[in-house]
Order: C-alpha cells, then sequence, then structure tokens
C-alpha cells in the first residue's frame, strides 16, 4: 500500500524566514514524489516533480529513500506562498495502479508580513 | 488551449439520490481521473480512464462508476448517495495513460443531505 503523511496541518512563518513542508511517504519500490500547491480561489496545481529536479519558485525538494522522505524547502519565504500544500507519490510504470497519485493531508502555510 | 472544466459547480442532493458529475479534458489529453476531497482532507483517487476504459481504480464501492467518451471527456456517477459522499470532487487530465503530470479542474462540490 502507499502512503503519504504530512504532519503538519499548518504552519506559520515570517517573511523572509526559510520554511520546510515535511512529506513522508510509504511505499515498497522506487516511486514518483510532487508537490502541488493551491492557492486561495485557485485549482490544485504542480509546483514541483522529484524527476525534474528542479527550482520552482524558490521552492526545492530532495528525495531522500533511506528516510522516505520528500521535504519541500525554501530559503526566504514570502507572503505570496501562502496556499494549502500538498505531497503526492505516484507508483512505478507498469502496476495497476499506475497513473494514481496518493495524497497527503496537506499543509496550509501562512506567511505573515 | 482550454483547461480542465468541470460541472456543475456545486449541487445539493438527497441521501439515495443518484448524481452525475461532467468533466471536459484538456485539449490533446487522453486520460481522465477523478478524486473525492473531504473536507480538511487530501485527494483520494477513485478511479482513472484512458481511451474510454477505465485503468486503475481506487478503494472505492461500484456505486461510484464512470465513463469516458470518445472525445475523452468523462462522468462521475455515484448511486445510493450517503451522506459521507458529501466532498468536492475533482478530475484532473493527462497526456499517455497518466504518466505525465496531471492538470486538475476546479472541482464539483457536492452536498448531501
Amino acid at each position: 500500500a502507499q502512503r503519504v503523511t504530512q504532519p503538519e496541518k499548518l504552519l506559520s512563518v515570517f517573511k523572509g524566514a526559510p520554511v520546510e513542508l515535511k512529506c513522508n511517504y510509504s511505499y515498497s519500490g522506487s516511486p514518483e514524489l510532487f508537490w502541488y500547491v493551491q492557492y486561495s480561489r485557485q485549482r490544485l496545481q504542480l509546483l514541483l516533480r522529484h524527476i525534474s529536479r528542479e527550482s520552482i519558485k524558490g521552492f526545492t525538494a530532495d528525495l531522500n529513500k533511506g528516510e522516505t522522505s520528500f521535504h519541500l524547502k525554501k530559503p526566504f519565504a514570502q507572503e505570496e506562498d501562502s496556499a494549502m500544500y500538498y505531497c503526492a507519490l505516484r507508483g512505478v510504470a507498469g502496476g495497476t495502479s499506475y497513473g494514481k497519485l496518493t495524497f497527503g493531508q496537506g499543509t496550509i502555510l501562512t506567511v505573515h508580513p | 488551449e482550454t483547461g480542465v472544466t468541470q460541472s456543475p459547480t456545486h449541487l445539493i442532493k438527497t441521501r439515495g439520490q443518484q448524481v452525475t458529475l461532467r468533466c471536459s479534458s484538456q485539449s490533446g489529453h487522453n486520460t481522465v481521473s477523478w478524486y473525492q476531497q473531504a473536507l480538511g482532507q487530501g485527494p483520494q483517487f477513485i478511479f482513472q480512464y484512458y481511451r474510454e476504459e477505465e485503468n486503475g481504480r481506487g478503494n472505492f464501492p461500484p456505486r461510484f462508476s464512470g465513463l469516458q467518451f470518445p472525445n475523452y471527456s468523462s462522468e462521475l456517477n455515484v448511486n445510493a448517495l450517503e451522506l459521507d459522499d458529501s466532498a468536492l470532487y475533482l478530475c484532473a487530465s493527462s497526456p499517455m495513460g497518466g504518466t505525465y503530470e496531471q492538470y486538475f479542474g476546479p472541482g464539483t462540490r457536492l452536498t448531501v443531505t
């Protein structure tokens, strides 16, 4: 079974402070990991995926297979980063549920001025 | 390029009734996935359709069923509605059988009374 855990439901930081949103996963194999973001009154959208290893809007995330984690980090938070963030996992190609995304419960990030 | 659209935006049904939700996929996408998002939770995978065939199913009872049409639009049908079916239903489309990024629609808010 695949599972994604986001231990923090709420996270508050001040503008300019570093931010880390935690994500741990459970999967027997090598999954694909994603971070999705939902800004106020907007639809869910992809922020980044571990395969591309790129930085989007200053955010990065490293897949740590030993700790089964995929934490999202940004060195200097901005007010416009305030949103709901979801970590998600997709199984290996060829499985019966390939294409299925398993989401965590989400973390609401609030960046105060 | 038109994004994923869903209809209706919201609706209210009575326990025991049946409901049909609709999704138009993004241009060029042949795969549609449906998710249920209960209040305060992350989206949960219901099923995926690829080229008009069901291509993976989550842990939902048979009263949740779907269709995909030749133009790749899709329907989610729920029979014998229960109070716990109250949720936001999200549709996501992607090209090539779900191996690529999934683009989400705005969702349909279903309330069962």
